[in-house]
């Protein structure tokens, strides 16, 4: 079993539609998830982070967190061409500028 | 968030040569930088592990010898490509976060090419 597992897609969602990406992780005492987009040929770049159980929004982002199924989300509302990309997951055993251990990412095609 | 710069952001280098990639925290003092290596529509690969003035640790089935890692100062981490082969053209990425923060941010990457 992977330590974080993504669907490595392609998801295609329609433009305006919400997309779901979906993110799993083996290490229960996992404290820290952050979700990273990275466009082709860039390097990624930190759009959220969570850290308790819940949602937390932040404009069209919205990350929710299962600590008690090992379950992390992200949520695109009215979801544009420019959000198409690559989605990583990632997972910090604790807080802190530690390792962090990443999916292996899903793509996102947003259809116009 | 924190600001990572690298340089340079792409370079193409003769096989045999060896080639120095900068990764700076320009707004903060970084005692870690992590360094990533991605080849073209594959995952990031961990390489290593920089702890301002001490050795690096590097990840399972990196050469430590090929892959040199200083992190002399507070702001400055560098990986050097010892006698680089066009096997090790890749996209290097940097990255780090504010001691004592959680959330860690990526340099823009360093593409190598090697001929």
């Amino acid at each position: 079993q992977k330590e974080v597992e993504q669907n490595s897609g392609p998801l295609s969602v329609p433009e305006g539609a919400i997309a779901s990406l979906n993110c799993t992780y083996s290490d229960r005492v996992s404290q820290s998830f952050f979700w990273y987009r990275q466009y082709s040929g860039k390097s990624p770049e930190l759009i959220m982070s969570i850290y308790s159980n819940g949602d937390k929004e932040d404009g069209r982002f919205t990350a929710q967190l299962n600590k008690a199924s090992q379950y992390v989300s992200l949520l695109i509302r009215d979801s544009q061409p420019s959000d198409s990309a690559t989605y990583l997951c990632a997972v910090n055993r604790n807080f802190g500028n530690e390792k962090l251990t990443f999916g292996t990412g899903t793509r996102l095609t947003i259809i116009p | 968030g924190a600001v990572v710069s690298q340089h340079p952001s792409w370079v193409i280098c003769k096989s045999g040569t060896s080639v120095k990639i900068e990764c700076r925290s320009l707004d903060f003092q970084a005692t870690t930088m992590f360094w990533y290596r991605q080849f073209p529509k594959q995952s990031l690969m961990l390489m290593a592990t920089s702890n301002e003035g001490s050795k690096a640790t590097y990840e399972q089935g990196v050469e430590k010898d090929k892959f040199l890692i200083n992190h002399a100062s507070l702001t400055l981490s560098t990986l050097t490509v010892t006698s680089a082969h066009p096997e090790d053209s890749s996209f290097y990425i940097c990255n780090t976060g504010l001691a004592g923060g959680n959330e860690q941010f990526f340099g823009p990457g360093t593409r190598l090419t090697v001929l």
